[in-house]
Parts: C-alpha cells; sequence; structure tokens
C-alpha cells in the first residue's frame, strides 16, 4: 500500500551538480506530476505527464527536465543545479483530470538543498 | 489578480471554537474544487472534494459559490489535531491544469 513514492528524501547538491529524482507510484494512474513548493509560494507545477511516452511543461519549467518511460515512474532531472533551485519538490499522481476532476495523491517529498 | 487566493492566516483559534475558510477563485470556467491538508513539512493530503450542492464529511463542510467564485471550508468543534495548511485546490479543465493556492493555516489553541 505504498501510494506514491519519492527518492531520495533529503539531498544536499552543488551548484552545476546534476541529480535525478524518483517517483514511482503503485495506483496505476495515468497522470503524473512534479511540484515545487517555496515559502509563501505555494505549489507551482514544474512538469506533468499525461501518460507513458508523454510529458508537458506546467509553470516553471525552466532548468528541469523529466521523462515518463513507464508508466509507474516519473522522473525529474536538474541538468546543473542551481541555488534558486532549493526547495521542497512534491510528486503527484491522478487518475485522468475528466471534466469532474480527480484529486492527486502526493508523496512525502524531496528536501533538495544547492550550496 | 491570482488565479487563486486564500487568506494565509494564521488564523488562531480555541478548542471547540467553528472556523471558516474561504478561497476565491478567478476563472469562472473552473470545473473542480478540492481542499487538502497540508502539516508542516509534510505532504498535501486530500481533506475533501467540494460539490456545487455543499458537502459535509463528519465536522467538516465545504461549499461552492459559482455566483461570486469562491468555495469555503468549515470546521466545527475544532481540535488540537486540526492545526495544519489548508489549501484550496482549483482545477481549470480543458488544460490539465491545477492550481493550488497558497494556503491558511490554521492553529488551534488548547
Amino acid at each position: 500500500n505504498a501510494g506514491v513514492t519519492q527518492t531520495p528524501k533529503f539531498r544536499v547538491l552543488k551548484t552545476g551538480q546534476s541529480m535525478t529524482l524518483l517517483c514511482a507510484q503503485d495506483m496505476n494512474h495515468e497522470y503524473m506530476y512534479w511540484y515545487r513548493q517555496d515559502p509563501g509560494m505555494g505549489l507551482r507545477l514544474i512538469h506533468y505527464s499525461v501518460g507513458e511516452g508523454t510529458t508537458a511543461k506546467g509553470e516553471v519549467p525552466d532548468g528541469y527536465n523529466v521523462s515518463r518511460l513507464k508508466k509507474q515512474n516519473f522522473l525529474l532531472g536538474l541538468e546543473s543545479a542551481a541555488p534558486s533551485q532549493t526547495s521542497v519538490y512534491f510528486c503527484a499522481s491522478s487518475y485522468p483530470l475528466g471534466a469532474g476532476g480527480q484529486p492527486q495523491h502526493f508523496g512525502d517529498g524531496t528536501r533538495l538543498s544547492i550550496l | 489578480r491570482k488565479e487563486v487566493e486564500q487568506d494565509p492566516g494564521p488564523f488562531n483559534v480555541p478548542e471547540g471554537a467553528t472556523v471558516a475558510f474561504n478561497c476565491t477563485y478567478s476563472n469562472s470556467a473552473s470545473q473542480s474544487f478540492f481542499w487538502y491538508r497540508q502539516d508542516c513539512r509534510k505532504e498535501p493530503k486530500l481533506l475533501m472534494s467540494v460539490y456545487s450542492s455543499g458537502n459535509e464529511d463528519g465536522r467538516f463542510t465545504a461549499q461552492l459559490n459559482r455566483a461570486s467564485q469562491y468555495i469555503s471550508l468549515l470546521i466545527r468543534d475544532s481540535k488540537l489535531s486540526d492545526s495544519a495548511t489548508y489549501l484550496c485546490v482549483v482545477y481549470f479543465g480543458g488544460y490539465q491544469k491545477v492550481t493550488f493556492g497558497t494556503g491558511t493555516k490554521l492553529q488551534v489553541i488548547p
């Protein structure tokens, strides 16, 4: 009964380093999302995916790349980390957002610090 | 104007009190609405969906006012465990677009 699992939970990087955040869900959800949450800013959508092999840009996509090679996994990459990317990153998944909408289920977050 | 706006609070209320939060949205085409709860340094968790006719879940009542473009959350008989940040979420539809408010912080005091 894992739901949405994010790895790692914490990470400290130096400016310019790269890393990949992994999100895995076992609920057979079509849609997956990556958000960042900063104080006073709320959750902001970075990228999202509506199905295996497809991705799309969200509100703040610059400096990030994503891949959805398998339905259950959604990877977020930072090619060259910058201090402005210090944040808490949340992954979420949901059934397709039809007319009725569907709530999102969140992982417990990755706390990333860029020095 | 922000797409979704919430009073950040904090709302400090004594145990047993009734407290209400509002959330306004700017897009009249918004289709779905939710309230999430987020504890400090934790992930957001769905509290309840908001239906056009209003809905109730125990001590929690959610209402939607499409004419004035806001949703509300009423918490009755507040418990210490209700202390958290409450996020309003609005789905605009058609663009798979979900927008989160910045949250309203509630602190229930003994």
